[in-house]
């Protein structure tokens, strides 16, 4: 079935590693997009994408990195993992921005000791 | 100061009731406006965009209101199929800003 798609749901790591977080959508979606949610603050962007090679820094990208080689991936790397950066966090996809309906992945709960 | 704020209730009302949400955002250039629904432990879900003439889909009304920038949501007839948290996202500058979510509990 079409959809969006991430893995893994769950991650545990320790503080210092390497993580990369998938996602993957079959809509052929020109925008993707990477949100953590936590406690308090709701829904915040991380980056953001509008199309194969172009990527934006949302409100909270420090400590992150995000590529997009192809339209449908869009993977997110936590270079070196803080216990901060304990979250659920959601990609999301939308065929233009601004009026358009965003579409979310299940989220992954990560959780870094 | 946050961009979208969001009243976090919790509202628990009983069945049939009407319940109204109200969201502020801080940017006048604000471009588009929404309102989801998140589950427990879900991810959101659109539930409808607001337009500057208010919009109605069912037993939901969305209004907003670009002067004081705030934007509403009413439900009327609550069924215990709402009970959610209800979030207020905002377009601004190409970015979508997202409310902390209010807290709905439908009561038989």
């Amino acid at each position: 079935d079409a959809g969006i798609t991430q893995s893994p749901r769950y991650k545990i790591t320790e503080t210092g590693r390497q993580v990369t977080l998938m996602c993957h959508q079959t809509w052929s979606h020109s925008y993707m997009f990477w949100y953590r949610q936590d406690l308090g603050h709701g829904l915040r962007l991380i980056y953001y994408s509008a199309a194969a090679d172009i990527t934006d820094k949302g409100e909270v990208p420090d400590g992150y990195v995000v590529s997009r080689s192809k339209t449908e991936n869009f993977p997110l790397t936590l270079e070196s993992a803080t216990r901060s950066q304990t979250s659920v966090y959601f990609c999301a996809s939308s065929d233009l921005l601004e009026r358009e309906t965003q579409y979310f992945g299940p989220g992954t709960r990560l959780l870094v000791l | 100061r946050k961009e979208v704020e969001q009243d976090p209730g919790p509202f628990n009302v009983p069945e049939g009731a009407t319940v109204a949400f109200n969201c502020t955002y801080s940017n006048s250039a604000s471009q588009s406006f929404f309102w989801y629904r998140q589950d427990c432990r879900k991810e959101p879900k659109l539930l409808m965009s607001v337009y500057s003439s208010g919009n109605e889909d069912g037993r939901f009304t969305a209004q907003l209101n670009r002067a004081s920038q705030y934007i509403s949501l009413l439900i009327r007839d609550s069924k215990l199929s709402d009970s959610a948290t209800y979030l207020c996202v905002v377009n601004t500058a190409r970015q979508f800003y997202f409310g902390t979510g209010t807290s709905l509990t439908v009561i038989p």
